[in-house]
C-alpha cells in the first residue's frame, strides 16, 4: 500500500534560517505529491504541489522537487519566518484499491516553531 | 468563494446523544470528504462522495452516518458516540474526486465526547 514518511520533529529555528523537512513516500502507482501546511485552530491548506518526476513546486517562498530515483518530496525554505510557524504535512494522492477514486495519504506531520 | 464552511465550530456532547456536523462549499466540487484529526496526528479519511454518491467508506463505525442531500452540502450525523471519537472533523471538496486534484479543507468541528 501507500504511505508517506515525514520527519517528525518538532523542529524549532531562528528566523531567517533555512529550513528542510524530509519526505519520502512509498506508492504503488504514479501518485501526485503535496505538501500541505495547517496553522493553530484551522484546518489544511494547499502549500505546493507536484504531479510528475522533476516537477517543482513552489509557493511563498517554499520549494520541493519530486525526485521518482530517491522516491522523495523534501520541503525547503531559504529564510523561514515566525509567521511560518505551523503543522507541515506531506501527503500523496493515488488511485484507491476500487480504482475510481483518489486518496490523500498523509504523513505524521512536522511542527515547525519559528522563533524571532 | 473558494472556502469550506463547516459549523459548528465546537460541538461538546454526552454519549447518548445525536448530533450532526455540516459542512458547506460553493465552488461547484463534485467530491466532499470527512477526516478525523485526533490531537498531534495527520488527519485520517471516513468518509468520500464523489457526484452525491457515496464512494469511498474507510470502515467507518455506524455511529457515523455521512449525508451528502445535494452537491454543495455534506452533514455527518452522530449517534451515540465514545469518548474516544472526540477529535478535530475535518471537511473538504475538490473538483471531481477522480484526479488528482487539490483539496479545499474548512476549519473543522472541534467535538468532546463525554
Amino acid at each position: 500500500g501507500n504511505s508517506v514518511t515525514q520527519m517528525e520533529g518538532p523542529v524549532t529555528l531562528s528566523e531567517e534560517a533555512f529550513l528542510t523537512i524530509n519526505c519520502t513516500y512509498t506508492a504503488t502507482g504514479y501518485p501526485s505529491l503535496f505538501w500541505y501546511v495547517q496553522y493553530p485552530g484551522e484546518g489544511l491548506q494547499l502549500l505546493l504541489k507536484a504531479t510528475k518526476a522533476d516537477d517543482k513546486g513552489s509557493n511563498k517562498g517554499f520549494e520541493a522537487t519530486y525526485r521518482k530515483e530517491t522516491t522523495s518530496f523534501h520541503l525547503e525554505k531559504g529564510s523561514v519566518q515566525v509567521s511560518d510557524s505551523a503543522v507541515y504535512f506531506c501527503a500523496l494522492s493515488d488511485l484507491d484499491s476500487g480504482g475510481s477514486n483518489y486518496k490523500l495519504t498523509f504523513g505524521k506531520g512536522t511542527l515547525l516553531t519559528v522563533n524571532p | 468563494d473558494t472556502e469550506v464552511t463547516q459549523t459548528p465550530k465546537h460541538l461538546v456532547m454526552g454519549m447518548t446523544n445525536k448530533k450532526s456536523l455540516k459542512c458547506e462549499q460553493h465552488m461547484g466540487h463534485r467530491a466532499m470528504y470527512w477526516y478525523k484529526q485526533k490531537a498531534k496526528k495527520p488527519p485520517e479519511l471516513m468518509f468520500v462522495y464523489s457526484y452525491e454518491k457515496l464512494s469511498i467508506n474507510e470502515s467507518v463505525p455506524s455511529r457515523f452516518s455521512p449525508e451528502c442531500p445535494n452537491s454543495s452540502l455534506l452533514n455527518l450525523h452522530l449517534h451515540a458516540l465514545q469518548p474516544e471519537d472526540s477529535a478535530l472533523y475535518l471537511c473538504a471538496s475538490s473538483q471531481t474526486g477522480v484526479e488528482n486534484e487539490k483539496l479545499f479543507f474548512g476549519s473543522g468541528t472541534q467535538l468532546s465526547v463525554l
